[in-house]
């Protein structure tokens, strides 16, 4: 099975700009997961959906963060407007409702915000 | 929350010899424990998962061991090859109600010497 798509692969933008990622999960995966993850660090959950609602986004910053995850199937995470510290590899992973415990990435969009 | 402390966080081995590395979780009732691999500009891949009602998994040359008491559990890989070489994050959750994502570790950067 294709495996979880995310694009851009990398993104490079100026401070105070905006910027949208996509993800496109594994065929059938009701559960989505987007981590931040800071080079050096392990990732870090942003914010989850099951289906098309929302799980867990404790974790966002919802004052520059958004996410939605239309018709239960892509998804978009959107920073607006970005600070420097959103520098980081914004990971997407989806789970399947048959192996209900494995997370499957994908390979990730690089932001650079200068 | 859950906090998942890992080490070392860097290893270095001759081709052949094994590496362990190592984890500590907090939240008695994170019950799935995962590793991941992760190289260079990739997203993570899972290599190897173990769950709570399991002492110990292995699959060719990797094995988990995990301590529930202790609460720590360990990555083992024998038989070292340069291909090994990569950065390895361990991860923990509660698994079966689904609505907890993983809290990963600060990651091992593995580095097999030829």
């Amino acid at each position: 099975e294709a495996g979880v798509a995310q694009s851009p692969r990398y993104k490079i933008i100026e401070k105070r700009q905006s910027v949208a990622f996509w993800c496109n999960p594994i065929s059938g995966h009701a559960t989505l997961y987007w981590y931040q993850q800071i080079l050096g660090q392990g990732p870090k959950l942003l914010i989850q959906f099951q289906n098309n609602g929302v799980v867990d986004d404790s974790q966002l910053p919802k004052d520059r963060f958004s996410a939605e995850r239309l018709k239960g199937v892509d998804s978009t995470l959107k920073i607006q407007p970005a600070k420097l510290e959103d520098s980081a590899v914004y990971l997407c992973a989806s789970r399947s409702p048959r192996k209900s415990y494995e997370q499957y990435f994908g390979p990730g969009t690089r932001l650079t915000v200068t | 929350g859950e906090n998942v402390e890992q080490h070392p966080s860097t290893l270095s081995v001759q081709e052949g010899d094994s590496a362990v590395i190592k984890c500590t979780y907090s939240d008695s009732a994170s019950n799935y424990f995962p590793w991941y691999k992760q190289e260079l500009g990739k997203g993570p891949q899972l290599i190897i998962d173990i769950r709570s009602n399991v002492g110990e998994k292995k699959d060719q040359r990797i094995a988990v061991t995990l301590n529930k008491t202790a609460k720590h559990f360990s990555l083992h890989i024998t038989e070292t090859q340069p291909e090994d070489s990569a950065v390895y994050f361990c991860a923990a959750s509660i698994g079966d109600t689904g609505r907890r994502a993983l809290t990963f570790g600060s990651g091992t950067r593995l580095q097999v010497q030829p």
